[in-house]
Protein backbone atom coordinates (compact mmCIF):
# COMPACT_ATOMS: atom_id res chain seq x y z
CA UNK A 1 0.00 0.00 0.00
CA UNK A 2 1.46 3.26 -0.80
CA UNK A 3 2.22 5.72 1.83
CA UNK A 4 3.45 9.53 2.36
CA UNK A 5 4.44 10.62 5.52
CA UNK A 6 5.23 13.91 6.56
CA UNK A 7 7.01 15.46 9.48
CA UNK A 8 7.07 17.39 11.39
CA UNK A 9 3.95 17.31 12.10
CA UNK A 10 3.48 21.28 13.16
CA UNK A 11 6.17 23.55 13.61
CA UNK A 12 6.22 27.20 15.13
CA UNK A 13 9.20 29.42 14.33
CA UNK A 14 9.82 33.18 14.00
CA UNK A 15 10.17 35.45 10.63
CA UNK A 16 13.24 35.67 9.07
CA UNK A 17 14.22 31.46 10.68
CA UNK A 18 14.68 28.89 8.12
CA UNK A 19 12.81 25.53 8.12
CA UNK A 20 13.30 22.32 6.58
CA UNK A 21 9.98 19.84 6.26
CA UNK A 22 10.13 16.32 5.57
CA UNK A 23 8.29 13.72 3.12
CA UNK A 24 8.93 10.29 2.67
CA UNK A 25 7.05 7.70 0.73
CA UNK A 26 6.52 3.99 0.01
CA UNK A 27 5.42 3.68 -3.33
CA UNK A 28 4.95 0.38 -5.64
CA UNK A 29 5.80 3.08 -8.72
CA UNK A 30 7.54 6.22 -8.28
CA UNK A 31 6.36 8.65 -10.76
CA UNK A 32 6.54 12.41 -9.32
CA UNK A 33 6.26 14.23 -5.78
CA UNK A 34 4.20 17.22 -5.21
CA UNK A 35 4.23 19.73 -2.53
CA UNK A 36 1.42 22.19 -2.01
CA UNK A 37 0.75 25.11 0.38
CA UNK A 38 -3.02 25.40 1.59
CA UNK A 39 -3.76 28.62 3.55
CA UNK A 40 -7.25 29.31 4.17
CA UNK A 41 -8.88 27.42 1.35
CA UNK A 42 -7.83 25.38 -1.95
CA UNK A 43 -4.35 24.00 -1.75
CA UNK A 44 -1.91 25.63 -4.44
CA UNK A 45 0.80 23.58 -6.10
CA UNK A 46 4.59 24.77 -5.24
CA UNK A 47 6.65 22.15 -6.61
CA UNK A 48 6.40 18.97 -9.05
CA UNK A 49 9.87 17.19 -8.23
CA UNK A 50 10.63 14.13 -10.68
CA UNK A 51 14.40 13.65 -10.90
CA UNK A 52 16.12 13.01 -7.86
CA UNK A 53 19.00 15.43 -6.33
CA UNK A 54 17.60 18.19 -9.06
CA UNK A 55 16.30 21.42 -6.56
CA UNK A 56 13.03 23.40 -7.50
CA UNK A 57 13.45 27.03 -6.69
CA UNK A 58 10.78 29.40 -6.15
CA UNK A 59 11.72 33.10 -4.61
CA UNK A 60 12.25 31.81 -0.83
CA UNK A 61 11.20 28.32 -1.47
CA UNK A 62 12.40 25.25 -2.86
CA UNK A 63 12.69 21.43 -2.87
CA UNK A 64 14.69 18.85 -3.70
CA UNK A 65 13.89 15.04 -4.10
CA UNK A 66 16.34 12.32 -3.24
CA UNK A 67 15.24 8.84 -4.49
CA UNK A 68 17.71 7.25 -2.79
CA UNK A 69 16.70 7.75 0.44
CA UNK A 70 12.69 7.97 -0.91
CA UNK A 71 12.46 11.48 0.51
CA UNK A 72 11.94 15.24 -0.15
CA UNK A 73 12.42 18.78 1.58
CA UNK A 74 10.88 21.73 1.36
CA UNK A 75 12.85 24.55 2.71
CA UNK A 76 11.57 27.83 3.21
CA UNK A 77 14.47 30.72 3.79
CA UNK A 78 14.00 33.82 5.78
CA UNK A 79 9.96 33.22 7.03
CA UNK A 80 7.79 35.50 6.77
CA UNK A 81 3.75 35.43 8.28
CA UNK A 82 2.23 34.95 5.06
CA UNK A 83 4.09 31.59 4.94
CA UNK A 84 1.88 30.25 7.74
CA UNK A 85 0.09 27.34 6.12
CA UNK A 86 -0.31 24.15 6.04
CA UNK A 87 2.19 22.18 3.48
CA UNK A 88 0.86 19.08 1.45
CA UNK A 89 3.50 16.73 0.11
CA UNK A 90 1.87 14.09 -2.54
CA UNK A 91 2.20 11.41 -5.21
CA UNK A 92 0.04 10.05 -7.23
CA UNK A 93 -0.97 6.39 -7.21
CA UNK A 94 -2.38 3.68 -8.81
CA UNK A 95 -2.36 2.90 -12.40
CA UNK A 96 -1.62 5.71 -15.29
CA UNK A 97 -3.70 8.03 -15.96
CA UNK A 98 -6.26 8.36 -13.11
CA UNK A 99 -5.14 11.72 -11.65
CA UNK A 100 -5.47 9.97 -8.18
CA UNK A 101 -3.15 11.21 -5.23
CA UNK A 102 -2.14 10.00 -1.89
CA UNK A 103 -1.13 12.64 0.32
CA UNK A 104 0.97 13.21 3.84
CA UNK A 105 -1.01 14.18 6.44
CA UNK A 106 0.56 17.69 5.87
CA UNK A 107 3.23 19.73 8.44
CA UNK A 108 1.22 23.18 9.82
CA UNK A 109 3.75 25.85 9.94
CA UNK A 110 3.09 29.15 12.28
CA UNK A 111 5.35 31.81 11.89
CA UNK A 112 5.33 34.27 14.55
CA UNK A 113 6.26 38.00 14.06
CA UNK B 1 -10.57 31.72 -15.72
CA UNK B 2 -13.02 31.09 -12.49
CA UNK B 3 -10.65 27.46 -12.71
CA UNK B 4 -12.61 24.73 -10.33
CA UNK B 5 -16.00 26.29 -8.55
CA UNK B 6 -17.54 24.66 -5.66
CA UNK B 7 -20.81 25.35 -4.25
CA UNK B 8 -21.87 25.87 -1.16
CA UNK B 9 -19.03 27.27 0.35
CA UNK B 10 -20.93 25.51 3.58
CA UNK B 11 -23.45 23.22 4.57
CA UNK B 12 -25.84 22.14 8.19
CA UNK B 13 -27.29 18.99 7.38
CA UNK B 14 -29.03 16.60 9.89
CA UNK B 15 -28.25 13.02 10.19
CA UNK B 16 -30.06 10.72 7.33
CA UNK B 17 -30.14 13.91 5.43
CA UNK B 18 -28.85 13.56 1.17
CA UNK B 19 -27.60 16.35 -0.81
CA UNK B 20 -25.34 17.25 -3.76
CA UNK B 21 -22.29 19.21 -3.10
CA UNK B 22 -21.32 20.73 -6.87
CA UNK B 23 -18.15 21.13 -9.00
CA UNK B 24 -17.56 22.72 -11.66
CA UNK B 25 -14.04 23.39 -13.83
CA UNK B 26 -13.64 25.48 -17.03
CA UNK B 27 -10.31 24.20 -17.99
CA UNK B 28 -11.24 21.01 -20.30
CA UNK B 29 -9.31 19.13 -17.70
CA UNK B 30 -10.26 15.37 -18.33
CA UNK B 31 -9.38 13.89 -14.90
CA UNK B 32 -11.60 15.22 -11.54
CA UNK B 33 -11.53 13.82 -8.14
CA UNK B 34 -13.27 14.69 -4.82
CA UNK B 35 -11.20 14.81 -1.24
CA UNK B 36 -12.04 15.01 2.19
CA UNK B 37 -9.57 16.81 4.84
CA UNK B 38 -9.94 15.98 8.47
CA UNK B 39 -7.68 17.04 10.62
CA UNK B 40 -4.37 15.43 11.43
CA UNK B 41 -4.73 13.48 7.74
CA UNK B 42 -4.40 15.26 5.23
CA UNK B 43 -6.65 14.92 1.96
CA UNK B 44 -8.42 11.85 1.00
CA UNK B 45 -9.35 10.44 -2.04
CA UNK B 46 -13.43 9.41 -2.13
CA UNK B 47 -14.37 9.09 -5.83
CA UNK B 48 -12.36 10.33 -8.85
CA UNK B 49 -13.43 10.46 -12.72
CA UNK B 50 -10.85 9.80 -16.05
CA UNK B 51 -13.53 11.49 -18.07
CA UNK B 52 -17.15 11.93 -18.93
CA UNK B 53 -19.03 8.77 -18.30
CA UNK B 54 -16.05 7.37 -16.26
CA UNK B 55 -15.88 7.24 -12.56
CA UNK B 56 -13.95 5.00 -9.79
CA UNK B 57 -13.94 4.44 -6.02
CA UNK B 58 -11.08 6.27 -4.23
CA UNK B 59 -9.57 4.86 -0.38
CA UNK B 60 -12.80 6.14 1.69
CA UNK B 61 -15.78 6.32 -0.86
CA UNK B 62 -18.70 4.74 1.43
CA UNK B 63 -21.68 6.63 1.81
CA UNK B 64 -21.01 8.99 -1.38
CA UNK B 65 -21.43 8.77 -5.29
CA UNK B 66 -20.61 10.38 -7.97
CA UNK B 67 -21.25 10.41 -11.56
CA UNK B 68 -19.86 12.50 -14.41
CA UNK B 69 -22.11 13.10 -17.53
CA UNK B 70 -19.97 16.04 -18.63
CA UNK B 71 -16.58 17.19 -19.08
CA UNK B 72 -16.75 20.17 -16.79
CA UNK B 73 -19.05 18.82 -13.60
CA UNK B 74 -18.47 16.35 -10.94
CA UNK B 75 -21.15 16.66 -8.26
CA UNK B 76 -20.61 14.13 -5.31
CA UNK B 77 -23.57 13.03 -3.31
CA UNK B 78 -23.98 12.16 0.06
CA UNK B 79 -27.26 9.50 -0.02
CA UNK B 80 -27.51 9.43 4.25
CA UNK B 81 -25.63 11.69 5.91
CA UNK B 82 -23.87 10.70 9.01
CA UNK B 83 -21.89 12.94 12.03
CA UNK B 84 -18.32 10.90 10.35
CA UNK B 85 -18.81 12.55 7.19
CA UNK B 86 -18.50 16.20 8.97
CA UNK B 87 -15.15 17.27 6.88
CA UNK B 88 -13.91 19.83 4.87
CA UNK B 89 -14.59 18.43 1.02
CA UNK B 90 -12.31 19.59 -1.89
CA UNK B 91 -12.70 19.30 -5.71
CA UNK B 92 -9.76 19.02 -8.12
CA UNK B 93 -8.89 18.54 -11.45
CA UNK B 94 -5.82 18.03 -13.74
CA UNK B 95 -5.79 18.31 -17.62
CA UNK B 96 -2.74 15.34 -17.44
CA UNK B 97 -2.68 12.63 -14.42
CA UNK B 98 0.91 11.78 -13.09
CA UNK B 99 2.60 14.62 -14.69
CA UNK B 100 0.61 17.89 -14.37
CA UNK B 101 -0.57 19.01 -11.24
CA UNK B 102 -3.96 19.33 -9.64
CA UNK B 103 -5.83 22.30 -9.50
CA UNK B 104 -8.21 22.67 -6.22
CA UNK B 105 -11.29 24.23 -5.72
CA UNK B 106 -12.32 26.39 -2.17
CA UNK B 107 -13.38 23.63 -0.52
CA UNK B 108 -17.00 22.94 0.99
CA UNK B 109 -16.82 22.90 4.67
CA UNK B 110 -20.15 20.23 5.60
CA UNK B 111 -21.28 19.29 9.43
CA UNK B 112 -23.41 16.48 10.10
CA UNK B 113 -25.34 17.44 13.32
Amino acid sequence: EDKVVQSPLSLVVHEGDTVTLNCSYEVTNFRSLLWYKQEKKAPTFLFMLTSSGIEKKSGRLSSILDKKELSSILNITATQTGDSAIYLCAHPYGSSNTGKLIFGQGTTLQVKP
Amino acid sequence: NAGVTQTPKFQVLKTGQSMTLQCAQDMNHEYMSWYRQDPGMGLRLIHYSVGAGITDQGEVPNGYNVSRSTTEDFPLRLLSAAPSQTSVYFCASSQGATRQPQHFGDGTRLSIL
